[in-house]
């Protein structure tokens, strides 16, 4: 099966531009997740989605961040204004099944640098 | 809050030799899952535990989940070049959070030499 896909790979911007990152989860999978993962750290929850709703947004920061999943297959992830502590990799992964020990699948991800 | 702590941070060794990599926590996990991470790529799922006492065996690598699920182990024996990547274990809190959801430790990185 087709893996998660994600683009760009890579994006340099200046501080309090706007970003946008897309993601394509595996075809059935309803559990839809943004982790951030700066460098030498393991990655963080951004948001959960659940089909087209919103699971676990508690950890977005919601003044510069904000997701979305439309007719709950891809997604998108946009940044406005980006900060440069906001330089990171930006990993999406997906899931079929939402319950005790289910893995995820993740995509390359991408990596963000903003100056 | 809850954490996992990953310990060494930092692991390089020489080909056929063995490791064992540490993930510690106070806060009771209902699964907890190991990931192999290379640059540039997004993780991977290695193996994921869910009973106490638990011990899975993937080839050369053998993963253990704590009695009382708070921590995880994971050995590898006789290393080769071929492991070299970051090692992520990612629980699943029993208490709190939603769902699906894991928390992630920091890591260990591996280095393999020939």
């Amino acid at each position: 099966e087709a893996g998660v896909a994600q683009s760009p790979r890579y994006k340099i911007i200046e501080k309090r531009q706007s970003v946008a990152f897309w993601c394509n989860p595996i075809s059935g999978h309803a559990t839809l997740y943004w982790y951030q993962q700066i460098l030498g750290q393991g990655p963080k929850l951004l948001i959960q989605f659940q089909n087209n709703g919103v699971v676990d947004d508690s950890q977005l920061p919601k003044d510069r961040f904000s997701a979305e999943r439309l007719k709950g297959v891809d997604s998108t992830l946009k940044i406005q204004p980006a900060k440069l502590e906001d330089s990171a990799v930006y990993l999406c992964a997906s899931s079929n099944l939402v319950g005790v020990g289910y893995g995820y699948t993740f995509g390359s991800g991408t990596r963000l640098t903003v100056v | 809050t809850q954490l996992l702590e990953q310990s060494p941070q930092f692991l390089s060794i020489q080909e056929g030799e063995n490791l064992t990599v540490y993930c510690n926590s106070s806060s009771v996990f209902s699964s907890l899952q190991w990931y192999r991470q290379e640059p540039g790529e997004g993780p991977v799922l290695l193996v994921t535990v869910v009973t106490g006492g638990e011990v899975k065996k993937l080839k050369r690598l053998t993963f253990q989940f704590g009695d009382a699920r708070k921590d995880s182990s994971l050995h590898i024996t006789a290393a080769q070049p071929g492991d070299t990547g970051l090692y992520l274990c990612a629980g699943e809190p029993r208490f709190g959070g939603s769902q699906g959801n894991l928390i992630f430790g920091k890591g260990t990185k591996l280095s393999v030499k020939p």
